[in-house]
């Protein structure tokens, strides 16, 4: 089946220490994003990436950077994370604008 | 700027009884509107979709979801409820333009079901 995965599903990581998530997919599609939940609130995107094109929404944090290699993989890496970042992470893909946003299951970020 | 509202944080329904879980938003042009199940330490699972035509969409699972343009409600429906129906239900709305690529969520009802 078509899907969004993501790597790994619960991470551990010290105050500080750069930590990297990884999302791939097989669905084709040509839109990836990067989404951070807290608590149960609604996900907030942080980024996404048109083809090559990465778009970084105005109220992200610098400490938060994408890189997309190719179509299948995206990676969200923390450069230093604080205790503020601790949440989980969404990915999610779709052929275009505006279509339906396909989410992965997610990696639960815990800092310590 | 666009917006979603789910007025209510949680919604208590009896198993076998109807169900409804209102969603109210805010856009510019013509919306495209979505609701997504998310179940406990799980990604968001999608539902169904509004775009144009019909005002009543059906999804998975038995739900279905109504457009009121008049009124700019989604409220998402189903005729009887299951234990497994209770999870988070969040709509979510994209504009068109610039910003179109934001899907922007409300924050969210909880949906238990009693047995």
């Amino acid at each position: 089946d078509a899907m969004v995965i993501q790597n790994p599903r619960y991470q551990v990581t010290q105050f500080g220490k750069p930590v990297t998530l990884s999302c791939s997919q097989t669905l084709n599609h040509n839109v990836m994003y990067w989404y951070q939940q807290k608590s149960s609130q609604a996900p907030k995107l942080l980024f996404h990436y048109y083809d090559k094109d990465f778009n970084n929404e105005a109220d992200t944090p610098d400490n938060f950077q994408s890189r997309r290699p190719n179509t299948s993989f995206c990676f969200l890496d923390i450069r230093s994370p604080g205790l503020g970042d601790a949440a989980m992470y969404l990915c999610a893909t779709s052929s275009r604008g505006r279509e339906t946003q396909y989410f992965g299951p997610g990696t639960r970020l815990l800092v310590l | 700027a666009q917006s979603v509202a789910q007025p209510e944080d949680q919604v208590n329904v009896a198993e076998g009884n109807p169900l409804t879980v209102k969603c109210t938003y805010s856009v510019s042009g013509n919306p495209y509107l979505f609701w997504y199940v998310q179940y406990p330490n799980r990604g968001l699972q999608f539902l169904l979709k509004y775009i144009t035509g019909d005002n009543l969409v059906k999804g998975s699972y038995g739900f279905e979801a109504e457009f009121n343009k008049s009124q700019t409600s989604f409220h998402l429906k189903k005729p009887s409820a299951l234990v497994s129906d209770s999870a988070l239900y969040f709509c979510a709305v994209s504009a068109s333009g610039a910003g179109s690529y934001q899907l922007t969520f409300g924050k969210g009802t909880k949906l238990s079901v009693i047995p």
